[in-house]
């Protein structure tokens, strides 16, 4: 099966400006998450979308950050305007759900590596 | 603090050692998994472990659950570099939401 699809692969904008990031999850799988891991550290959930319902986005910077999956498929995440500390690998990842064991399997993308001058 | 710690931060041994790379927690977990994440690319699954006291062995890999089911650890024998890379603990202790340890980087010389 294909795996989960992410864009861009790398994106360099200054401070202040926009930047987007789009998303394809592995087809079925209703959950989608965004993470971001910022160099050296383990990713930290930013949003999960369940269909194309919001589950969790506690950790979402909301002044900054925003976050959609229209039609429960493709997401989109959007950064304006961009600070320093941004700088970072964005990971989309999905699910089907829990697994046998009660313990929910992802598969990540690649990542979008941001770089904010 | 995070939920989950892992130690060390990092380690570099040589081709043939061996390794254990820790991940600790005060809380309780359902289940903990285990994920590689080589430069580039996102976090692949290893393993995931359920049962307190559940071992589970892939290939030269040894994965642990504490009986507490709070802690995991991670043992490979006779390293090779083709196991380098930055090793992910993640548990979801309450409902649906994966967290991730900081992670390990393993660098194995040849």
């Amino acid at each position: 099966e294909a795996g989960v699809a992410q864009s861009p692969r790398y994106k360099i904008i200054e401070k202040r400006q926009s930047v987007a990031f789009w998303c394809n999850p592995i087809s079925g799988h209703a959950t989608l998450y965004w993470y971001q891991q910022i160099l050296g550290q383990g990713p930290k959930l930013l949003i999960q979308f369940q269909n194309n319902g919001v589950v969790d986005d506690s950790q979402l910077p909301k002044d900054r950050f925003s976050a959609e999956r229209l039609k429960g498929v493709d997401s989109t995440l959007k950064i304006q305007p961009a600070k320093l500390e941004d700088s970072a690998v964005y990971l989309c990842a999905s699910s089907l759900g829990a697994s046998i064991s009660g313990a929910n399997v992802l598969t990540f993308g690649a990542g979008s590596r941001l770089t904010v001058l | 603090t995070q939920l989950l710690e892992q130690s060390p931060q990092f380690l570099s041994i040589q081709e043939g050692e061996n390794l254990t790379v820790y991940c600790n927690s005060s809380s309780v977990f359902s289940s903990l998994q285990w994920y590689r994440q080589e430069p580039g690319e996102g976090p692949v699954l290893l393993v995931t472990v359920v049962t307190g006291g559940e071992v589970k062995k892939l290939k030269r890999l040894t994965f642990q659950f504490g009986d507490a089911r709070k802690d995991s650890s991670l043992h490979i024998t006779a390293a090779q570099p083709g196991d380098t890379g930055l090793y992910l603990c993640a548990g979801d202790p309450a409902g649906n939401k994966l967290t991730f340890g900081g992670g390990t980087r393993v660098l194995v010389k040849p």
